[in-house]
C-alpha cells in the first residue's frame, strides 16, 4: 500500500518570499515517481514536477524544486520567489507498483499569497 | 495541441436522473483515468483504461457508476439513478505510457444533484 501525508492545510507566505509545501509518502516500493500539482480557484489541475525515485538529483521546473529526501521518504516542494497567482491548493501524489500504478493523492495544501 | 475536453461543465440535476459526463482525451494519450473531488474524501481515483480496455474500476463507489470507453477520443462516466451524495467535482485525466509520467487533467465538471 502507498500513503501520501501533506500535514499543512494552509500556509500564507509574503509575495516574493520562498515558501515549502511539506509531503510525505509511505511506500515499499523500490521504484515510484512522485508529483506536485496545482489547482487554482478555478479549478483545473495543473502539473507542476515531477521526480523519480531512483532520480540522483532534485528536480525542478522554473521557480518550482522538490526537495527530495528518500531516506526521510519526504519530497517538498519549494517555490521560490512567491507571486499572487501561486495561490492555490497543491496537491502532492505518487505512483508505484504496490499502489497498482494507481496515483495516490494527498489532501492538500492551501497556499495563500500576500502582497 | 488541444487539452483534456470534458463536458459539460456544469450539471445541475434532480435526484433519481441520469448523469451522463464525457471526456476527450489527449490525441496518441493512451490512457484515461476518471476521478471524484469532493471536500469530504478529496481527490478519489473511480477507474482508469489503458487502449480503451477498463484495466482497474475499483474505486467506482456502487453499481449505479458506470464507464464506457468505446475508442481512443471518447469516454463517458455515467451515474444512473444520481443522489444528492454524488455531488463533486469530476474530473477526466489522460497521459502517455501511463504510470510515471504526469496526468493531463481536463477542466473537470462540477455536479449538482438536488
Amino acid at each position: 500500500a502507498q500513503k501520501i501525508t501533506q500535514t499543512q492545510p494552509g500556509m500564507f507566505v509574503q509575495e516574493k518570499e520562498a515558501v515549502t509545501l511539506d509531503c510525505t509518502y509511505d511506500t515499499s516500493d523500490p521504484s515510484y515517481g512522485l508529483f506536485w500539482y496545482k489547482q487554482p480557484s478555478s479549478g483545473e489541475m495543473i502539473f507542476l514536477i515531477y521526480q523519480g525515485s531512483y532520480d540522483q538529483q532534485n528536480a525542478t521546473e522554473g521557480r518550482y524544486s522538490l526537495n527530495f529526501q528518500k531516506a526521510r521518504k519526504s519530497a517538498n516542494l519549494v517555490i521560490s520567489a512567491s507571486q499572487l497567482g501561486d495561490s492555490a491548493m497543491y496537491f502532492c501524489a505518487m505512483v508505484g507498483a504496490g499502489g497498482s500504478y494507481i496515483p495516490t493523492f494527498g489532501r492538500g495544501t492551501s497556499l495563500i499569497v500576500h502582497p | 495541441d488541444a487539452g483534456v475536453i470534458q463536458s459539460p461543465r456544469h450539471e445541475v440535476t434532480e435526484m433519481g436522473q441520469e448523469v451522463t459526463l464525457r471526456c476527450k482525451p489527449i490525441s496518441g494519450h493512451d490512457y484515461l483515468f476518471w476521478y471524484r473531488q469532493t471536500m469530504m474524501r478529496g481527490l478519489e481515483l473511480l477507474i482508469y483504461f489503458n487502449n480503451n480496455v477498463p484495466i482497474d474500476d475499483s474505486g467506482m463507489p456502487e453499481d449505479r457508476f458506470s464507464a464506457k470507453m468505446p475508442n481512443a477520443s471518447f469516454s463517458t462516466l455515467k451515474i444512473q439513478p444520481s443522489e444528492p451524495r454524488d455531488s463533486a467535482v469530476y474530473f477526466c485525466a489522460s497521459n502517455n505510457r501511463g504510470h510515471y509520467n504526469e496526468q493531463f487533467f481536463g477542466p473537470g465538471t462540477r455536479l449538482t444533484v438536488l
